[in-house]
């Protein structure tokens, strides 16, 4: 079994400023990594992934996340925030070949003028 | 189609009632999962298909639920006998593999409040 914690219910940062989101898992096996994003009115969707290969991954909207075996954990970074990344993010993980994935319980993010 | 589409978006039952739920997956994605979100929470695994095939159930908080796939296209999550602490946003996804991940494509969600 696979278990996720979301370190911060609530992040408020301002516009430009860096950004951490911190997430941990737990699991017995290898396991995938997700975040997935909800935007204010708007269903989840992906953000991004790490399936294998290189520990750093990266959005297109300039995030970036890297796996830390060792530390069991996938935090979530961005150098420069935007109004527009005001939204709810969630970690994820799924051991490999398995089915399912299990959630955090998410992070707000508020970006601040 | 484009996305996963689900019905109704809102749905308000009377405690004791039946609710059913519709998932239209992405065309082509042989694996739908089914989630359920209480407010201020992440998704909670309910149920998973391959196909038509129900491959975990684990999720599903007791026999009040019930879901299907009978052609392994559209998938109904059935909830009898409504209770209050049902009320959810309950959300379905498709997947596509990558490698052997399942990566989620999300629907909106339907949303329901049982009084």
């Amino acid at each position: 079994a696979q278990s996720v914690t979301q370190l911060d219910s609530q992040v408020p940062v301002f516009e430009e400023a860096p950004v951490e989101l911190r997430c941990n898992y737990s699991s017995s096996v290898s396991v995938y990594l997700f975040w997935y994003v909800q935007y204010p009115n708007q269903g989840l969707q992906l953000l991004l992934k790490y399936l294998s290969g290189s520990t750093l991954v990266e959005s297109i909207n300039g995030f970036e996340a890297e796996f830390n075996k060792s530390q069991t954990s996938f935090h979530l970074r961005k150098p420069s925030v935007h109004i527009s990344d005001t939204a709810e993010y969630f970690c994820a993980v799924s051991g490999v070949g398995a089915g399912k994935s299990t959630f955090g319980d998410g992070t707000t993010l508020t970006v601040k003028p | 189609g484009a996305g996963v589409s689900q019905s109704p978006r809102y749905k308000v039952a009377k405690r004791g009632q039946d609710v059913a739920l519709r998932c239209d997956p992405i065309s082509g994605h042989v694996s739908l999962f089914w989630y359920q979100q209480a407010l201020g929470q992440g998704p909670e695994f309910l149920t998973y298909f391959q196909n038509e095939a129900q491959l975990d159930k684990s999720g599903l908080p007791s026999d009040r639920f019930f879901a299907e796939r009978p052609e392994g296209s559209v998938s109904t999550l059935k909830i009898q006998r409504t209770q209050q602490e049902d009320s959810a946003v309950y959300l379905c996804a498709s997947s596509s593999r990558d490698r052997r991940a399942n990566v989620l494509t999300f629907g909106a969600g339907s949303r329901l409040t049982v009084l």
